[in-house]
């Protein structure tokens, strides 16, 4: 059973829709963070967050504590949105979801 | 200001070897993470150095090891690869424990043993 789950795993958008990407865990966390990763390898931290929302120009990360659910909005999407996203959690180690691959098309 | 690097870009090893890895953390950063990412897979915590002592390890065996210096840079150690080990290795330093802290990520280490 994995500790965080991500979805979808894949999804491809048109440039301009807005996106949803979701994460559940399943265990307490001191944070939860955002990563997104281009082709190649490099991860870069998006969000980390506790509590409440956070928003970084067309991006924007909220989380329920309660509910153990996190979501990351993209509003109009562009091709250079193109990566994966990765929602890990952090307590005394960290958990990852597998990532949500995201392709957006001109 | 200076970001995370890692060292070597891309490494091919035997199985059996021992290798090693390093990551310089980025100015003013005190603590480096590991992890390792199988392909097509999300990325696994191996542990964290706080201040020259490890503090959180993942479910990696005791052949991971991990040494950080006093200039907060580290090594990560693997010995008896095997093949399974070939993977991208990613450091992270962050400001404080890596897990109520933003993370900083190297570029990785691709290791492939054969």
């Amino acid at each position: 059973k994995n500790e965080v789950e991500q979805s979808p795993q894949n999804l491809t958008a048109q440039e301009g829709e807005f996106i949803t990407i979701n994460c559940s865990y399943s265990v307490g966390i001191s944070a939860l963070h955002w990563l997104q990763q281009h082709p190649g390898g490099g991860i870069v931290s998006l969000f980390m967050l506790s509590s409440g929302k956070k928003k970084h120009g067309r991006l924007i990360a909220t989380i329920n504590i309660q509910e153990k659910h996190s979501s990351l909005h993209i509003t109009a999407s562009h091709p250079r949105d193109s990566a994966v996203y990765i929602c890990a959690v952090s307590r005394d180690q960290f958990y990852f979801g597998t990532g949500t691959s995201l392709t957006v098309i001109p | 200001e200076t970001g995370v690097t890692q060292s070597p870009t891309h490494l091919i090893k035997t199985r059996g070897q021992q290798v090693t890895l390093r990551c310089s953390s980025q100015s003013g950063h005190n603590t480096v993470s590991w992890y390792q990412q199988a392909l097509g897979q999300g990325p696994q915590f191996i542990f964290q150095y706080y201040r020259e002592e490890e503090n959180g390890r993942g479910n990696f065996p005791p052949r991971f090891s991990g040494l950080q210096f006093p200039n907060y840079s580290s090594e990560l150690n693997v010995n008896a690869l095997e093949l399974d080990d070939s993977a991208l290795y990613l450091c992270a330093s962050s400001r404080g424990t890596a897990y109520n802290s933003p993370l900083h990520f190297g570029n990785g280490t691709r290791l492939t043993v054969t």
